[in-house]
């Protein structure tokens, strides 16, 4: 098994829907996550971090960690064409120091 | 409040030369880290650096060496370029000292290996 997993889209959603990112990861890798968005071209931007079981929610991003599934997620509400953008999954690794992305998955929002 | 610049934007080089490229932090971060990003994949980290040293290192070959200075910027530098190397180079800066593991990226070097 991989230590991070995406899939790798494209994921598409029309304009005004929930658009929901997923992850899964391995033991190889720490339980603190980390959102990155990166348009195409530019350097990952940061959207939130999660390091505990359960919701957390930052405008119109909620973060999802559920450590006993391995499984974390993003969630988009209202996603705006300005979305449109790939979403890495990121945890610490074991040292806590540094990232393990995933491959990305690739949002397109529909006008 | 300057972000994390990264030099030059772009770089061509030939197989077997070597390529250095350079990092300012963050104002207030300590660490430097630097990630290689090739086509469609996800950055892979290469290695950090904080006081100075090399604290954790990725698999990377020891082609691929680093410098951080007493001012916190950092310099990658790549020998004997293989076509492989080919990818977008990514510095990110944090602050250990704060114990912050929120890493901020710069732009990025683009290096193409011909």
């Amino acid at each position: 098994q991989k230590e991070v997993e995406q899939n790798s889209g494209p994921l598409s959603v029309p304009e005004g829907a929930i658009a929901s990112l997923n992850c899964t990861y391995s033991d190889r890798v720490s339980q603190s996550f980390f959102w990155y968005r990166q348009y195409s071209g530019k350097s990952p931007e940061l959207i939130m971090s999660i390091y505990s079981n359960g919701d957390k929610e930052d405008g119109r991003f909620t973060a999802q960690l559920n450590k006993a599934s391995q499984y974390v997620s993003l969630l988009i509400r209202d996603s705006q064409p300005s979305d449109s953008a790939t979403y890495l999954c990121a945890p610490l690794d074991n040292y806590g120091q540094n990232f393990v992305f995933g491959p990305g998955t690739r949002l397109s929002v529909l006008p | 409040d300057a972000g994390v610049t990264q030099s030059p934007t772009h770089l061509i080089k030939t197989r077997g030369q070597q390529v250095t490229l350079r990092c300012s932090p963050k104002s207030g971060h300590d660490t430097v880290s630097w990630y290689q990003q090739a086509l469609g994949q996800g950055p892979q980290f290469i290695f950090q650096y904080y006081e100075e040293e090399e604290r954790q290192r990725g698999n990377f070959p020891d082609r691929f060496s680093g410098h951080q200075f007493p001012n916190y910027s950092s310099e990658l530098n790549v020998n004997a370029l293989l076509l492989g190397d080919s990818a977008l180079y990514l510095c990110a800066s944090s602050s250990r000292l704060a114990r912050s593991y929120e890493q901020y990226f710069g732009p990025g070097t683009r290096l193409t290996v011909t």
